[in-house]
């Protein structure tokens, strides 16, 4: 069962635009429109950021958006704060269970 | 609020049973799914599998299926993570989740240490 494919890391300086991307299959994130986007600080559980493609929860900064095209989803961090430093994961329903899968995880870094 | 509570650390010798408990609050817990994730140190995030609490309905991952059982005790608003014959790879931090909109509500983690 193969994980969602994210870059590694990304950076940015304060103030500027990241973008984190997503790539799927047919089969979770081209078949459905349930991915969403996770945070996780060192030593934290995750907190979820984006569900639904480009729905952001109650409380989480308009800074943080989500779009999705073909099998790829990407995170749009606008904005960007040192706060914002952490580890982000993507998540897809998927047809085979256990229906859900994360992606690799991308390490963001506020330069 | 809803909130997930996990239970505490462990420590293991290889060979040896665990089981870990997950409790929910605030919401009807027999309603929504719960899922468990593993997080191996300095690495990403694993679903293991879900269960529905309601009926006990539960998909394992295929690399977790035969090796983990989930459980779940609606009388007390519980879900458990148990394994019979711990592994050195099984040593990670385990979290629970609760499927909302999406996994919207995680418990703090429960860190699992298997070591001879």
């Amino acid at each position: 069962q193969s994980a969602l494919t994210q870059p590694a890391s990304v950076s940015g300086s304060p103030g500027q635009s990241i973008t984190i991307s997503c790539a799927g299959t047919s089969s979770d994130i081209g078949g459905y429109n349930y991915v969403s986007w996770y945070q996780q600080h060192p030593g934290k559980a995750p907190k979820l950021m984006i569900y639904d493609v480009s729905n952001r929860p109650s409380g989480v900064s308009n800074r943080f958006s989500g779009s999705k095209s073909g099998n790829t989803a990407s995170l749009t961090i606008s904005g960007l704060q040192a706060e914002d430093e952490a580890d982000y994961y993507c998540s897809s329903y998927r047809s085979s269970s256990p229906n859900y899968v994360f992606g690799t995880g991308t390490k963001v870094t506020v330069l | 609020e809803v909130q997930l509570v996990q239970s505490g650390a462990e420590v293991k010798k290889p060979g040896e049973s665990l089981k870990i408990s997950c409790k929910g609050s605030g919401y009807s817990f027999t309603s929504y799914w719960i899922g468990w994730v593993r997080q191996m140190p300095g690495k990403g995030l694993e679903w293991m599998g879900i269960i529905y609490p309601g009926d006990s309905d539960t998909k394992y991952s295929p690399s977790f299926q035969g090796q983990v059982t989930m459980s779940a005790d609606k009388s007390i608003s519980t879900a458990y993570l148990q394994w019979s014959s711990l592994k050195a790879s099984d040593t990670a931090m385990y979290y629970c989740a609760r499927r909302d909109s999406a996994w919207q509500n995680w418990g703090q983690g429960t860190l699992v240490t298997v070591s001879s």
